[in-house]
């Protein structure tokens, strides 16, 4: 079956240190893949998108994001987090018009 | 930037009403889309919407769920009568082209508590 799976529920980083968000995904094939950030009482903000191409992809805030297909995984990366980075991020793939989201990862950033 | 609106985006309502969500896509946007996530839970596809009719449906869309899209504007969701379980945040979407090759954009959502 077709499925989207974000290992970490929670992670929790100091402000200034890197951060690895993960997601791996399983389809028969390569399908899009997204990245979203939802802040407390927002919607679904597009951080980034994978369609073809350079396997490494930039987005917004600083934000990149690397296709690797052996492992079937779109893993989310920041080098040095924000506290406003503090949100919960989902993964998303979207294969042949059905969109599907993993369950999210809670980003708390520390002092 | 253009941006979906929802509201409201707070509905408090009793087990067995009816309630609908109002959503205004972006202006120039042809497909249209609800997604529901049920507190701790995934975000989940309800259905999706183009040309004035329903293209597809979860198997969560039952015979409760309709969508309309009244004039040119509005994309609603009414749930005809409300269970406990409806209780979540209901999320309206919208793509210019074809969602296999571009981007959904969200609203801000609209948290339905049924009590």
């Amino acid at each position: 079956a077709q499925s989207v799976t974000q290992p970490d529920i929670h992670i929790t980083v100091s402000e200034g240190a890197s951060l690895e968000l993960r997601c791996n995904y399983s389809y028969g094939a390569t399908p899009y893949l997204f990245w979203y950030v939802q802040s407390p009482g927002q919607g679904l903000q597009l951080l980034l998108k994978y369609f073809s191409g350079d396997t490494l992809v930039q987005g917004i805030k600083g934000f990149e994001a690397e296709f690797k297909r052996s492992q079937s995984s779109f893993n989310l990366r920041k080098p040095s987090v924000h506290w406003s980075d503090a949100a919960e991020y989902f993964c998303a793939t979207n294969y042949r018009n059905d969109m599907r989201f993993g369950a999210g990862t809670r980003l708390t950033v520390k002092p | 930037e253009p941006e979906v609106t929802q509201t409201p985006s707070h509905q408090v309502t009793q087990m067995g009403q009816e309630v609908i969500l109002r959503c205004v896509p972006i202006s120039n946007h042809l497909y249209f889309y609800w997604y529901r996530q049920i507190l701790g839970q995934k975000v989940e596809f309800l259905v999706s919407f183009y040309n004035n009719e329903i293209s597809e449906k979860s198997e969560i869309f039952d015979d409760q769920f309709s969508v309309e899209r009244p004039d040119g504007s509005n994309f609603t969701l009414k749930i005809r009568s409300t269970k406990l379980e409806d209780s979540a945040m209901y999320f309206c979407a919208s793509t210019g082209h074809s969602l296999a090759k571009n981007i959904q954009y969200f609203g801000a959502g609209t948290r339905l508590s049924v009590l």
